[in-house]
């Protein structure tokens, strides 16, 4: 099983500044098998990237992903109100799929 | 409008059975993969299974294996997880969602249901 580890656990920032969100897998997801989620309070995840770098249809530019292997790095570049939520990273490289714990951004 | 809504939580004793049903609206269901992802209280997020158009395949995580059965029936748009043998620790939000597809054997969840609650306590 490939176990996900994100970090930090908590990203305390203020609107307009830049999130960077780390997420390292125990072993290689292959070819960039990883996906990132957002999940606001009381809602569903959504899917923001997959392909370690591809944004999902309607997600705004300002969210990027990059990394490739085991470190993968999900950034926001310009935090906006509706960006305070906890995000996950998910690898589909194999069964079982796993996802990380968890980071979530605050408003600080 | 596209959706999948999920039904059928509820509390249950340990070592009771429950049923989830999902109901997909606005999509071709049958052409797609579907999964079954939970998430305890307060907890992150676990994949519990998938299941293929043709329900030729299956996965499970290794928790639920012998005790949880994905299936599903084309045929009125709805995706299925029998639960057995429940416990404390399978108490969670039990999500529907959709696994879309990119060539080069990407997979995603890009579609969500809004969940349903399972609790399992005596």
């Amino acid at each position: 099983e490939i176990v996900l580890t994100q970090s930090p656990g908590t990203l305390s920032l203020s609107p307009g500044e830049r999130a960077t969100l780390s997420c390292r897998a125990s072993q290689s997801v292959g070819d960039n098998y990883l996906a990132w989620y957002q999940q606001k309070r009381g809602q569903a995840p959504r899917l923001l990237i997959y392909g370690a770098s591809s944004r999902a249809t309607g997600i705004p530019d300002r969210f990027s992903g990059s990394g490739s292997a085991t470190d993968f790095t999900l950034t926001i570049s310009r935090l906006e109100p509706e960006d305070f939520a906890v995000y996950y990273c998910q690898h589909y490289a194999n069964s079982p799929w796993t996802f990380g714990q968890g980071t979530k951004v605050e408003i600080k | 409008e596209v959706q999948l809504e999920e039904s059928g939580g509820g509390l249950v004793q340990p070592g009771g059975s429950l049923r989830l049903s999902c109901a997909a609206s606005g999509i071709t269901f049958s052409t797609y993969w579907m999964s079954w992802v939970r998430q305890a209280p307060g907890k992150g997020l676990e994949w519990v299974a998938n299941i293929k158009q043709d329900e030729s395949e299956k996965y499970y995580v290794d928790s639920v294996k012998g005790r949880f059965t994905i299936s599903r029936d084309n045929a009125k748009n709805s995706l299925f997880l029998q639960m057995n043998s429940l416990r404390g620790e399978d108490t969670a939000v039990y999500y529907c969602a959709r696994i879309g597809s990119m060539p080069g054997k990407h997979w995603f969840l890009d579609l969500w249901g809004r969940g349903t609650q399972v609790t399992v306590s005596s």
